[in-house]
């Protein structure tokens, strides 16, 4: 089946730092992918979805300038989040899709802890 | 407004005992309807689809109907294991690929 990586599976640092996430398809040309945040005994919140080549779509709510999101290839994709604080820490998560293709293949997620 | 609402977890069921969980969504036009496992450390799964009223997923003894009249894709297995221990999420697929997930419910199995 698809197989969707992220690196790095956790990541720790600092208030005010930015942390850099990535989103791999390993073996499909991932034309859509999503990403997501996951908070403890929560839903997936959809965050944003990018086409490749394109600006990401941002959901109601997310500030874009915080939440960098680049798909320049069809394999990869990326999630910046900006001078982070506290409670920007969590379980993110990205998905990717084929082109036509209804399925998302998820990646494991990320764990972001800021201190 | 697209939701969707599952049945409060954690659900514990002794091994070979007969799974329920509920799921009822609110939806304009015709989505599809997914149901998704994320297994301990692992990333989410799909587990089984259904893309029209009637429609009935199935895949390693879970089974759900797309139950348009009622709103519903209640997830069903006649003997769970203890693998089957997970969470898992009902979703339904917007077009242009958005998912609106549940809240998630945590299935513990006991031998």
């Amino acid at each position: 089946g698809a197989v969707v990586s992220q690196h790095p599976s956790w990541v720790i640092c600092k208030s005010g730092t930015s942390v850099k996430i990535e989103c791999r398809s390993l073996d499909f040309q991932a034309t859509t992918m999503f990403w997501y945040r996951q908070f403890p005994k929560q839903s997936l919140m959809l965050m944003a979805t990018s086409n490749e080549g394109s600006k990401a779509t941002y959901e109601q709510g997310v500030e874009k300038d915080k939440f960098l999101i680049n798909h320049a290839s069809l394999t990869l994709s990326t999630l910046t989040v900006t001078s982070a604080h506290p409670e920007d820490s969590s379980f993110y998560i990205c998905s990717a899709r084929g082109q036509g293709a209804i399925e998302q293949y998820f990646g494991p997620g990320t764990r972001l802890t800021v201190t | 407004g697209n939701s969707v609402t599952q049945m409060e977890g954690p659900v514990t069921l002794s091994e070979e005992a007969f799974l329920t969980i509920n799921c009822t969504y609110t939806a304009t036009g015709y989505p599809s309807l997914f149901w998704y496992v994320q297994y301990p450390g692992e990333g989410l799964q799909l587990l089984l689809k259904a893309t029209k009223a009637d429609d009935k997923g199935s895949n390693k003894g879970f089974e759900a109907t797309y139950r348009k009249e009622t709103t519903s894709f209640h997830l069903e297995k006649g003997s769970v294991q203890v693998s089957d221990s997970a969470v898992y999420f009902c979703a339904l697929n917007l077009p242009g690929g958005k998912l609106i997930f549940g809240q998630g419910t945590e299935l513990s199995v006991k031998p």
